[in-house]
């Protein structure tokens, strides 16, 4: 069974200071990777796929790096609207497999 | 374009009583997926959908849980009777590639 393991549980950061989030996986034959933010009250937003090892993806602040253990979401200078859930998933087929995910709250 | 939307919003229901919640996914998105998180917990998958047809219901709980995808469409989740344990925030998300998935907000459904 696929098992996704995220820490940490909470972070919190001063705006500006850039910090790392851990998604820790195992799954048989990995489809890929992904990388949502959650808001409360609201759905997963997508942000990354990452496919093979030594893949990196960006966007804004967010910068997503994969080896073939885990993977690592990177937060640079954050501001206080980064403030939000981001959840890790594997898919070795179709399905996702979740992570606990980390609260990060970015204060101003 | 308009995203994957799910209704209502919220549901609070007694024991014993019967639910269904709709899924509007991404129009020309043949994957569509159930999820639910209970609380405390991981996301967890419930069921996938291609097109009509169920390709995988392996995380339905038990067989008070009932999904159909209408015509390709729009698909629901019934639960019939609702337990309490059914508590939760059951998530909708639809695929073109059966890889990104994209989510809905949600329906946070409350059994009393």
């Amino acid at each position: 069974e696929d098992q996704v393991t995220q820490s940490p549980e909470a972070l919190r950061l001063q705006e500006g200071e850039s910090s790392s989030l851990n998604c820790s996986y195992t799954v048989s034959g990995l489809r890929g990777l992904f990388w949502y933010r959650q808001d409360p009250g609201k759905g997963p937003e997508f942000l990354f796929t990452l496919y093979s090892a030594g893949e990196e993806k960006e966007k804004e602040r967010l910068k997503a790096t994969l080896t073939k253990k885990e993977s690592f979401l990177h937060i640079t200078a954050p501001k206080p609207e980064d403030s939000a859930t981001y959840l890790c998933a594997v898919s070795g087929d179709y399905k996702l497999s979740f992570g606990a995910g980390t609260t990060v709250t970015v204060r101003a | 374009e308009a995203g994957v939307t799910q209704f209502p919003s919220h549901s609070v229901i007694e024991k014993g009583q019967t639910v269904t919640l709709r899924c509007d996914p991404i129009s020309g998105h043949d994957n569509l997926y159930w999820y639910r998180r209970v609380m405390g917990k991981e996301i967890k998958f419930l069921l996938h959908f291609v097109k009509e047809s169920k390709q995988d219901e392996s995380g339905m709980p038990n067989n008070r849980f009932l999904a159909e995808r209408t015509g390709g469409t729009y698909s629901t989740l019934k639960v019939q009777p609702a337990e309490l344990e059914d508590s939760g925030v059951y998530f909708c998300a639809s695929s073109p590639s059966s890889l990104e998935a994209f989510f809905g907000q949600g329906t946070r459904l409350t059994v009393v």
